[in-house]
């Protein structure tokens, strides 16, 4: 049973168009993470979320934590080739990570 | 030198031949984790350990077994490789008392058992 459900699976675009990645659950946790994995290198910490409605910005890339902390989104604008990657999130689950399904995102320039 | 080092980087082996994915960290945190990535399956754990003599079975541990030699050491070992174990593995490593800090992985074993 996958605890953490990502869409779309895959997804690809031209530089400069927006994007929404969404990740989904029937669980509430304490906090929600989000990472970057790059082809031949393992996943990145890109952000944690902790309050249920908390936005956080990185540069581009826009993180929503849900008012249940059971769902959050990731909101790229403007999208650059340099974004191209895996991108998970993942939540704790009695003290370890899970993991979503992920969604691979392919920008072309 | 990278904080969280695996090694070999790529593996092919026979089936039936036991196999020892081993990784090493810099980072001094106190938990280790063995994920396995399968496309379409994202990053699934196989076995943890919080300390050197903590060793606990994942979501997906049959056909696996783990040592935690050192607190910056942490080998997985496939007894008896079959071929739907071929997939990329990766180590973590995780501060206890900075979870929000995220985990810092490795760079991947990528496995191919024939």
């Amino acid at each position: 049973t996958q605890l953490l459900e990502q869409s779309p699976q895959f997804l690809s675009i031209q530089e400069g168009e927006n994007l929404t990645v969404y990740c989904n659950s029937s669980s509430v946790f304490s906090s929600l993470q989000w990472y970057r994995q790059e082809p031949g290198e393992g996943p990145v910490l890109l952000v944690t979320v902790v309050t249920g409605g908390e936005v956080k910005k990185l540069k581009r890339l826009t993180f929503q934590f849900g008012d249940a902390r059971k769902d959050s989104s990731l909101h790229i604008t403007a999208a650059q080739p340099g974004d191209t990657g895996l991108y998970l999130c993942a939540a704790l689950n009695t003290d370890k990570l899970i993991f979503g399904t992920g969604t691979r995102l392919q920008v072309f320039p | 030198d990278a904080d969280v080092t695996q090694t070999p980087r790529n593996r092919i082996t026979k089936t039936g031949k036991r196999i020892m994915l081993e990784c090493s960290q810099t980072k001094g945190h106190d938990r280790m984790y063995w994920y396995r990535q399968d496309p379409g399956l994202g990053l699934r754990l196989i076995y943890y350990s919080f300390d050197v003599k903590d060793i606990n079975k994942g979501e997906i541990s049959d056909g696996y077994s783990v040592s935690r030699q050192a607190q910056a050491k942490f080998s997985l070992s496939l007894e008896s490789a079959i071929p739907n174990q071929t997939a990329l593995y990766f180590c973590a490593t995780s501060d206890s008392g900075q979870l929000d800090y995220g985990y810092t992985f490795g760079s991947g074993t990528r496995l191919t058992v024939v």
